[in-house]
């Protein structure tokens, strides 16, 4: 089983549209979550990082459920340029593992 | 005033060949990685240096050797190149070993083995 896993989509989504998706985790003794975008043929950035609470950033809320292993991340009012892959990332000790993305595609 | 660079950023080689990619950070990181990200675009870590020190080294084929000359660098090694080691090779830093920091990328080596 991978360490981190992520239902790859595609997610076609309208401009506007709200769009969630998970990630699964199978290490209970993950300490750190993350979420990554990767554009076509770029390089992964850091979206924004998951905090046990659950956290907004503009169009954007990540949340973790540690009892059930999972993160999630939901984008509001999606825009075209919201169209890439977005990458869920676990931290346990100095290793990061990424699942494989997921990718959404916004159209006009 | 990039802040992490890889070079090359393309390579193409045949099999059998020994081949090299050098990173660079200008960030003042303790911590640098190597990641592979195959076709089915899965990014897997390699390697990571802290201080120069090794510190995460995954189940490589010991073809695959790192050097970290000081802690602005990682390069990595390639020997007898095979048809299954075509990906892009990513080279990413932060500022610690732990915690919840960001691993900034580079563009990335598109490695091609025909």
């Amino acid at each position: 089983r991978k360490e981190v896993e992520q239902d790859p989509g595609p997610f076609n989504v309208p401009e506007g549209a709200t769009v969630a998706f998970n990630c699964t985790y199978s290490n209970s003794a993950s300490q750190s979550f993350f979420w990554y975008r990767q554009d076509c043929r770029k390089e992964p950035k850091l979206l924004m990082s998951v905090y046990s609470s659950g956290n907004e950033d503009g169009r954007f809320t990540a949340q973790l459920n540690r009892a059930s292993q999972y993160i999630s991340l939901l984008i509001r009012d999606s825009k075209l340029s919201d169209s890439a892959t977005y990458l869920c990332a676990v931290r346990r000790d100095y290793k990061l593992s990424f699942g494989a993305g997921t990718t959404v595609t916004v159209r006009a | 005033d990039t802040a992490v660079s890889q070079t090359p950023k393309y390579l193409v080689t045949q099999m059998g060949n020994d081949k090299s990619i050098k990173c660079e950070q200008n960030l003042g990181h303790d911590t640098m990685y190597w990641y592979k990200q195959d076709s089915k675009k899965f990014l897997k870590i390699m390697f990571s240096y802290n201080n120069k020190e090794l510190i995460i080294n995954e189940t490589v084929p010991n073809r695959f050797s790192p050097k970290s000359p000081d802690k602005a660098h990682l390069n990595l090694h390639i020997n007898s190149l095979e048809l299954g080691d075509s990906a892009v090779y990513f080279c990413a830093s932060s500022p610690r070993t732990s915690g919840d920091y960001e691993q900034y990328f580079g563009p990335g080596t598109r490695l091609t083995v025909t």
